[in-house]
């Protein structure tokens, strides 16, 4: 099976500053990560999402690092803005079993303006 | 957003009555998932659909059916509401689940077993 670990559960950085937000997997096999963004009251809502062929991968002011060997993975999102305000979690998909995909509990960002 | 839809958006409910909620989704995609979304858990699979009236548990099935009778369609039942299951209930839908494709969710919804 597959577990998935966030490094810490909040964070607070000033309007224009950068975060980073990291999770951690435990299945060396796992091989697709996906980066999803929770609003209050919302389901979550995808960001970003990276294979395993890959170490980085960039969207409109995010960019997704895996690092394989730690089996470790990051979420930078850059200029961070108020509305970037909300929970991120990661997930990864655990091809050993049933293709399940499996959350950390994820990180509460707070945009300081 | 996608098109999912998912209803009712709260519910209150007793223990021991059943309750179904509904996820609706625009799409045309094969598979639907049911999710849980607890204090302190990541969000946790109950059942799955990979097709009409295909269906299969996840991690936190017991206490929880499922049906699929047409492909926009996946329902979600509690047989005989506990307060353990007052949580905070996500329908997911993906094209694919082998070929690494994103799960998109839908708002949610809350329920309270009192």
């Amino acid at each position: 099976g597959e577990s998935v670990g966030l490094h810490l559960p909040t964070l607070s950085v000033q309007e224009g500053d950068n975060s980073i937000i990291n999770c951690a997997y435990s299945n060396s096999a796992s091989d697709y990560f996906i980066w999803y963004k929770q609003e209050s009251g919302k389901g979550p809502q995808f960001i970003i999402d990276i294979r395993s062929n890959m170490d980085k991968r960039q969207g409109q002011r995010v960019t997704v690092l895996l690092n394989k060997t730690v089996k470790h993975l990051s979420l930078q999102i850059a200029a961070t803005q108020p509305g970037d305000s909300a929970v991120y979690f990661c997930a990864v998909l655990d091809q050993t079993g049933a293709n399940n995909l499996f959350f950390g509990t994820g990180t509460r960002l707070t945009v300081i303006p | 957003d996608a098109g999912i839809t998912q209803s009712p958006r709260h519910k209150v409910t007793e223990t021991g009555t059943p309750v179904t909620l509904r996820c609706h989704q625009t799409e045309n995609h094969r598979y639907m998932y049911w999710y849980r979304q607890d204090p302190g858990h990541g969000l946790r699979l109950i059942h799955y659909s990979y097709g009409v009236k295909d269906t299969d548990k996840g991690e936190v099935s017991d206490g929880y059916s499922v049906s699929r009778s047409k492909t926009e369609d996946f329902l979600l039942t509690l047989e005989s509401a506990t307060s353990s299951q007052t949580s905070v209930y996500f329908c997911a839908i993906s094209e694919s689940r082998v070929n690494n494709q994103p799960q998109h969710f839908g708002d949610g919804t809350r329920l309270s077993i009192l």
